[in-house]
Parts: structure tokens; C-alpha cells; sequence
């Protein structure tokens, strides 16, 4: 069992949004704003789309946003693409027990 | 251009050791602290190991604690996972990658696969 939750499939239209959820706790996700994520096509390794809950790194679009709510931090990829098509996973700090997290990712269909 | 290039992985019996190593190019390694996360096959991402830029900070996962060490040799650009005691649920890639000032991973290398089984 992971310790962020997120769900386990989300899918979308060429051209739409989609969001997806990572919930973790007070401690981790509700407790830092350091929730990352990461964008893993097949047999690749993963790549960072978002930091610090919102911050691009250089070379990733503006399609790919995040937020955060209390114990909730979210991804929106809006005008979704075929090359979007991929596993998403959220991480977070989670202080000096725990240190970083992983959630159990997500898998995006664009269909 | 950052490059991070594992090596190491291979089959290995249960009870066993094995060294990884990740050399790094093209940024100044001294001046990043560094991650292992592992992956198993066909499951997510596992975070397993931390070490600051001056090696100062150093955190495990539990699932791997008492058993790996992390360590890094700044001078040829290297980090090190040694594993000991290895069990069937360390199998797994095992990447590398730069930590980001708030412990994101931001660059990752291909990563090395770990089997382990008789």
C-alpha cells in the first residue's frame, strides 16, 4: 500500500483536461509545500514535471499545473495530447521519519 | 547536459550483496545532494535513499533500512547503494537521480535492474 493515494486510472479527450489527486496527510502533503511530480511513459525512466507544488522545471509546458489543498495536492494537464498518455506519480517530503513518499500513480489514457 | 549512467545491477540470491553505482556528468556533482528510488517490476515508484551534497544528511526508507548504505565519492563524480541481506522484494530498477532543493528528484538516470531470486 502506497503512502500518497492517488487513483489508479484517469483519462481524457485530445484537447481536454483532466486532474489528478494525491492525498496524503498532515505530515506529508498537507504538512510542505514540497509535492513533485513525475511523468513515466513506458520502459523510460521517469521525468519531474512539477515541484514545489507548482513550479515548472524548464522545457515542461504550462499545460502541466499543480495546486495543493490541505492533505490534497493535485495535477491538471489541460489540452491534453497523445504524448500525454503516460504514468503520473505524486511525491511529497514527509519530514525526517519518512523523508520522501511516493504515490501509487496513475495511469493516463488519452483516448 | 546532466547524465547520470547506473551500473552494478544483476541477479543475485537471496541473502546476497551487490554494490550500485551512479556516475554523474555534466553539472557539479559537489554541489547536489542525491536519491535512489526503486521501481519493481510492473509497480510504482519507491523512494529508498537520501544523501546531502556534503553527505552531512543521510535518510533510508524502512523497508531498506539497517540493510543499504548510501554514500558518494565527490571526487569521481559518484554515488553509491550498497545493499546487503537482499531479499525477493528488493528486485527492482534502481535509479538514480539529483535532488532538488526541496527533495524533488529532477534528474533521473536509465536506471540498473536488481534481481533478486535462487
Amino acid at each position: 500500500q502506497s503512502a500518497l493515494t492517488q487513483p489508479p486510472s484517469a483519462s481524457g479527450s485530445p484537447g481536454q483536461s483532466v486532474t489528478i489527486s494525491c492525498t496524503g496527510t498532515s505530515s506529508d502533503v498537507g504538512g510542505y509545500d514540497y509535492v513533485s511530480w513525475y511523468q513515466q511513459h513506458p520502459g523510460k525512466a521517469p521525468k519531474l514535471m512539477l515541484y514545489d507544488v507548482r513550479k515548472r522545471p524548464s522545457g515542461v509546458p504550462d499545460r502541466f499545473s499543480g495546486s495543493k489543498s490541505g492533505n490534497t495536492a493535485s495535477l491538471t494537464v489541460s489540452g491534453l495530447q497523445a504524448e500525454d498518455e503516460a504514468d503520473y506519480y505524486c511525491s511529497s517530503h514527509a519530514g525526517s521519519k519518512n523523508f520522501v513518499l511516493f504515490g501509487g500513480g496513475t495511469k493516463l489514457t488519452v483516448l | 547536459e546532466v547524465q547520470l549512467v547506473e551500473s552494478g545491477g544483476g541477479l543475485v540470491q537471496p541473502g546476497g550483496s551487490l554494490r550500485l553505482s551512479c556516475t554523474a556528468s555534466g553539472l557539479t556533482f559537489t554541489k547536489y545532494s542525491m536519491h535512489w528510488v526503486r521501481q519493481a517490476p510492473g509497480k510504482g515508484l519507491e523512494w529508498v535513499s537520501y544523501i546531502s551534497d556534503s553527505t552531512n544528511y543521510i535518510y533510508y526508507a524502512d523497508s531498506v533500512k539497517g540493510r543499504f548504505t548510501i554514500s558518494r565519492d565527490n571526487a569521481k563524480n559518484s554515488l553509491y547503494l550498497q545493499m546487503i541481506s537482499l531479499r525477493d522484494e528488493d528486485t527492482a530498477v534502481y535509479y538514480c537521480a539529483t535532488s532538488g532543493g526541496h527533495y524533488s528528484a529532477d534528474n533521473w538516470g536509465q536506471g540498473t535492474l536488481v534481481t533478486v531470486s535462487s
